[in-house]
């Protein structure tokens, strides 16, 4: 059973600019979230998407947004990028919602903004 | 988001020795505590988890001990290996909110 697939692994950007993530969750899986990760603030929640639904949002500005398409498949997008979105984003996914039940990360994405 | 803290920040063990890790939750609510081990350059792998329900949970090597009245929890790591060498973070979440995280421990074990 093939795991978590996030596109692409590394990323450079410039600020200003705009990036999209991608994630594949694991087949049958619903549920598919996303965290920062950083050295200083370790992994912060940023959004959870089911049934194509945003049912939880962490704390962070209106420049991060997502989406989940009827296949389950997330994208997270991140707009006038700044220097301090630099950072490995992780995307996990999970059967049902993420509340009590296994959730499986992804190898994670590395943007880095320049 | 209510916390979950973590100690110690890193921890350097001998070969064959037992690693501690401990964590803190706030939220009485939680329900669900699991841990995550990471490499470099890769992402969390789930662990072991364990509920509220029961005191201890072995698998392998792997022990959670948790302790409710205290909220707090522990991952000891037996007969510690030089592979043991990763990040290990705890979490915790209830319901349908997100997970939780401690800031993550880094542990070097040398033979």
């Amino acid at each position: 059973k093939a795991g978590v697939t996030q596109t692409p692994r590394y990323l450079i950007k410039t600020r200003g600019q705009q990036v999209t993530l991608s994630c594949s969750p694991i087949s049958g899986h619903r549920s598919v979230s996303w965290y920062q990760q950083t050295p200083g603030q370790g992994l912060q929640f940023l959004f959870e998407y089911f049934s194509e639904t945003q049912r939880n949002k962490g704390n962070f500005p209106g420049r991060f947004s997502g989406r989940q398409f009827s296949n389950s498949r997330s994208e997270m997008n991140v707009s006038t990028l700044e220097l301090g979105d630099s950072a490995l984003y992780l995307c996990a996914s999970s059967l049902g919602r993420t509340g009590g039940t296994e959730a499986f990360f992804g190898q994670g994405t590395r943007l880095t903004v320049v | 988001q209510q916390q979950v803290k973590q100690s110690p920040q890193s921890l350097i063990v001998q070969k064959g020795g037992i690693s501690i890790i401990n964590c803190a939750y706030e939220n009485t609510a939680f329900d669900y505590f699991p841990w995550y081990q990471q490499f470099p350059g890769k992402g969390p792998a789930l662990l072991i988890a364990i509920r509220p329900d029961v005191s201890e949970k072995k698998e392998g090597r792997f022990t959670i001990s948790f302790n409710k009245s205290a909220k707090q929890f522990s991952l000891h790591i037996m007969d510690s290996q030089p592979g043991d060498s990763a990040t290990y973070f705890c979490a915790g979440n209830s319901g349908n909110t997100p997970l939780v995280f401690g800031k993550g421990t880094r542990l070097s074990v040398i033979a």
